[in-house]
């Protein structure tokens, strides 16, 4: 089974700064999809980015972006010019390739704080 | 606007209590999965159905059974809670096919004492 890790239970950034949020994950399958998604404070949780694993050019979001390193199985996001509402908790999500039920599995989470 | 809809934001139960948790989306995905949200353990699947009256085992099903006669609502049934169901339920939905990505109700906190 894949299992995905999100070293960082908390981040802070000043406004403005930039802040990158760790993600790594095991699996054996060469096939599959990454995601980031977003739950703000008692807001519904939200698709940021996501990355195909056969895509070698990292995806790109505005101000988000992400560090794919497939043969170190990492997946970090990058937050440039942080804003006051990007504090929320993070979640790194993996998706087998061979899954036709679109089942993800999650990280721990990281919630990420935002300093004014 | 796609919309997943949650029947209560927080709910508090009793030990032993049958416990009903409703989800529907108006957007005609096939897929619907109910989640269970812990501080640490992030998100972990317990049920999710691809079709109607087809439902599926998550990682964490013990204490739980889903029921879902409509296309667009899925529902959680805790046949007899315990208090470590105390948890956060999120409910999502999905296309079927693709890296479709999976669209999130609100939330239900509930609390079982």
């Amino acid at each position: 089974a894949q299992t995905v890790t999100q070293s960082q239970p908390e981040m802070s950034v000043q406004e403005a700064e930039t802040v990158t949020l760790s993600c790594t994950y095991d699996t054996s399958e060469s096939d599959y999809y990454l995601f980031w998604y977003k739950q703000p404070p008692s807001r519904q949780m939200i698709l940021v980015i996501r990355q195909e694993a056969y895509k070698q050019q990292n995806a790109t979001e505005n101000r988000f972006s992400v560090n794919f390193q497939k043969a170190a199985k990492s997946f970090s996001l990058k937050i440039s010019d942080s804003q006051l509402g990007d504090a929320a908790m993070y979640f790194c999500a993996y998706r087998s390739g061979n899954n036709a039920g679109n089942m993800l599995t999650f990280g721990g989470g990281t919630r990420l704080m935002v300093k004014p | 606007d796609v919309k997943v809809t949650q029947s209560s934001r927080y709910l508090v139960k009793r030990t032993g209590e049958k416990v009903f948790l409703e989800c529907v989306q108006d957007m005609d995905h096939e897929n619907m999965f109910w989640y269970r949200q812990d501080p640490g353990l992030g998100l972990r699947l317990i049920y999710f159905s691809y079709d109607v009256k087809m439902k599926e085992k998550g990682d964490i099903p013990e204490g739980y059974s889903v029921s879902r006669e409509k296309k667009e609502r899925f529902s959680l049934i805790l046949e007899s809670a315990s208090t470590n169901q105390t948890s956060m339920y999120l409910c999502a939905s999905s296309q079927w096919r693709g890296y479709n990505e999976q669209f999130f109700g609100p939330g239900t906190r509930l609390t079982v004492l």
